[in-house]
């Protein structure tokens, strides 16, 4: 069976400094991977996605991921964070059927000033 | 170009009874899915809508059902409320079979007492 996991609830950062959230995955042939955030009482806003090619896939607001296929591995990275950064941040893949979304549990960020 | 809608925002139904959540799928697209997100937790799968069919069904039980109409809209209609639904629902729209993201709402929030 497809499955996210985020091992970390949440990850605490200074401003200015790199972040990385971390996101492993386990699926039956080549992934389609996302990265999702989402604000108190709001919906999802798309990142970035690896579908196929390079590694590193870069996105929105600075985000970019890098795809590791024998980690299994699909983090979320971004050079220098943001306090506006602060949110919930899911990993997802694509399920065989192709039909929907798994998702991670989610992590939480904290950009401290 | 028209995102995802959704309504009503919030709502509270008491045990027993039934709800329909409404949302108007982004401009151009014609598959429709519904997530359930409960608290803490990552968004699960409910279903897909396509060609106003149910296309794919994640682990949720018949009283969970869905239309959508010739316009590309959607409903999720819930049956013999339970607590445990309590929880953010989330539309997504897409196009069909598509690799790509998808769009979310800012979602229903269910609360049932």
């Amino acid at each position: 069976a497809q499955s996210v996991a985020q091992p970390e609830d949440q990850v605490n950062v200074a401003e200015g400094n790199p972040l990385t959230v971390k996101c492993t995955y386990s699926v039956s042939g080549n992934p389609y991977l996302f990265w999702y955030v989402q604000y108190p009482n709001r919906g999802l806003q798309f990142l970035l996605k690896y579908i196929t090619g390079d590694n590193l896939v870069k996105g929105s607001y600075g985000f970019e991921a890098e795809f590791n296929k024998s980690q299994t591995s699909f983090h979320l990275k971004k050079p220098s964070a943001l306090v506006s950064d602060s949110a919930l941040y899911f990993c997802a893949v694509r399920d065989q059927a192709g039909t929907a979304l798994i998702f991670g549990k989610g992590t939480t960020l904290s950009v401290s000033s | 170009e028209t995102g995802v809608t959704q309504s009503p925002t919030h709502l509270i139904k008491t045990r027993g009874q039934q709800v329909t959540l409404r949302c108007s799928s982004q401009s151009g697209h014609n598959t429709v899915s519904w997530y359930q997100q409960a608290l803490g937790q990552g968004p699960q799968f409910i279903f897909q809508y396509y060609r106003e069919e149910e296309n794919g069904r994640g682990n949720f039980p018949p009283r969970f059902s869905g239309l959508q109409f010739p316009n590309y809209s959607s409903e999720l209609n819930v049956n013999a409320l339970e607590l445990d639904d309590s929880a953010l629902y989330l539309c997504a729209s897409s196009f069909f079979l598509d690799t790509g993201e998808l769009f979310f709402g800012e979602g229903s929030r269910l609360t049932v007492l």
